[in-house]
């Protein structure tokens, strides 16, 4: 089984800044399946990024996603209030199992 | 536009077993191209990934879960279908119902998701 490890736990940007978020894998993620969800409170997460850099459908060009073998990671270039929020990673490479990382929380500072 | 929609008891009694069901609206679940999944999250954790259904009937189960796991397609009513038995505190969560786009065989990223239904175990 695949572990995912996202760091950090909390990220505290203002609006307009940078944010960085990483998500390693215990084991390479083959073919580099990986996908970024966000999670706002009591809301269903929403498919941001898959395939480790392609955005879905309707997703903002502020986010982006990058890496491979072990090592990814989700910038979004300019925080808007709407993006604070939690967000996950997930590998189908090596499924079953598929596998989240423990999220992140991007949070106003 | 995809909808997906889950209902079922809200509360379930420890050792019973927990039957939500999913539908799904505007779109079949019966296409080659997408799988059909379980996903649940426990109040303020993460996601934990329960099991996956393909139109052919084929399922996938998380290890941990799986001699409880049942996971079944409805095609007459494009429903998804899935029953934990034995339940414990501990299977508390929201449980959400998922559309996956098939990339290869067991390969798959979520790509709509329904609201989510809480599930609370409790006498």
């Amino acid at each position: 089984e695949i572990v995912l490890t996202q760091s950090p736990g909390t990220l505290s940007l203002s609006p307009g800044e940078r944010a960085t978020l990483s998500c390693r894998a215990s084991q390479s993620v083959s073919s580099s399946y990986l996908a970024w969800y966000q999670q706002k409170p009591g809301q269903a997460p929403r498919l941001l990024i898959y395939g480790a850099s392609s955005r879905a459908t309707g997703i903002a060009d502020r986010f982006s996603g990058s890496g491979s073998g072990t090592d990814f990671t989700l910038t979004i270039s300019r925080l808007e209030p709407e993006d604070f929020a939690v967000y996950y990673c997930q590998q189908y490479g090596s499924s079953p199992p598929l596998t989240f990382g423990g999220g992140t929380k991007v949070e106003i500072k | 536009q995809l909808q997906l929609q889950e209902s079922g008891p809200g509360l379930v009694k420890p050792s019973e077993t927990l039957s939500l069901t999913c539908t799904v609206s505007g779109g079949s679940i019966s296409s080659s191209n997408y799988y059909w999944g379980w996903i649940r999250q426990p109040p303020g954790k993460g996601l934990e990934w329960i099991g996956t259904i393909y139109y052919s009937g084929i399922t996938y189960h998380n290890s941990s879960l799986e001699s409880r796991v049942s996971i079944s397609l409805d095609t007459s009513k494009n429903q998804v279908s899935l029953n934990l038995s034995s339940v414990t505190a501990a299977d508390r969560a929201v449980y959400y119902c998922a559309r996956a786009r098939r990339i290869a065989v067991s390969q798959y990223y979520f790509d709509y998701w329904g609201q989510g239904t809480l599930v609370t175990v409790s006498s």
